[in-house]
């Protein structure tokens, strides 16, 4: 079993409507989250960050932590063009390393 | 520096070549990862500084791959006698502190060094 999963996707919306990204951890331990955005040829930047159950909001995007289920997820409300990229879930294992899930690939069409 | 700076963004090597990739990390930042990100996958870990010590190299595929940080700040990635699998992009991270958690690492990358081995 892999350490974060998630669904490689691709992942398509219609521009307006709500992108819903899902990742699973494996370690019960882990106790930091992170969504980072990574653009074709570019490296991966931040977007959220997660520590504890529950929703956080930041502007359109919306994380939400189970730590009970080990299931971390990130809703863009009003998804535009520009947010088709592939969304990287990574989860802080044993407050070292930083482990990548394999990436949504998200698409919102016009 | 402002950012992560590493270098070459682009190498291209004969296979068994060997070859090192730099990584400058934001001046002052104390942990340092190296991630390797083959194409249309994620960035797989493979090594982790703090300051100079090597804490976790779990990462690193074989014993042809060696990391080193001597003097706590730059860092190279050295390949010896690279084969084709060792194509990807290498990602060179560094951490700031968030301050809504002091426990937690944000890292931030660089542009990375693409490597492509004939």
């Amino acid at each position: 079993q892999k350490e974060v999963e998630q669904n490689s996707g691709p992942l398509s919306v219609p521009e307006g409507a709500i992108a819903s990204l899902n990742c699973t951890y494996s370690d019960r331990g882990s106790q930091s989250f992170f969504w980072y955005r990574q653009y074709s040829g570019k490296s991966p930047e931040l977007i959220m960050s997660i520590y504890s159950n529950g929703d956080k909001e930041d502007g359109r995007f919306t994380a939400q932590l189970n730590k009970a289920s080990q299931y971390v997820s990130l809703l863009i409300r009003d998804s535009q063009p520009s947010d088709s990229a592939t969304y990287l879930c990574a989860v802080h294992i044993r407050e070292r390393k930083l482990i990548f899930g394999q990436g949504t690939e998200l698409s919102v069409k016009p | 520096g402002a950012g992560v700076s590493q270098s070459p963004r682009y190498k291209v090597a004969k296979r068994g070549q060997d070859v090192a990739l730099r990584c400058d990390p934001i001046s002052g930042h104390v942990s340092l990862f190296w991630y390797q990100q083959a194409l249309g996958q994620g960035p797989e870990f493979l090594t982790y500084f703090q300051n100079e010590a090597q804490l976790d190299k779990s990462g690193l595929p074989s014993d042809r791959f060696f990391a080193e940080r001597p003097e706590g700040s730059v860092s190279t990635l050295k390949i010896q006698r690279t084969q084709q699998e060792d194509s990807a992009v290498y990602l060179c991270a560094s951490n700031r502190r968030d301050r809504a958690y002091s426990g937690a690492n944000v890292l931030t990358f660089g542009a990375g060094s693409r490597l492509t081995v004939l």
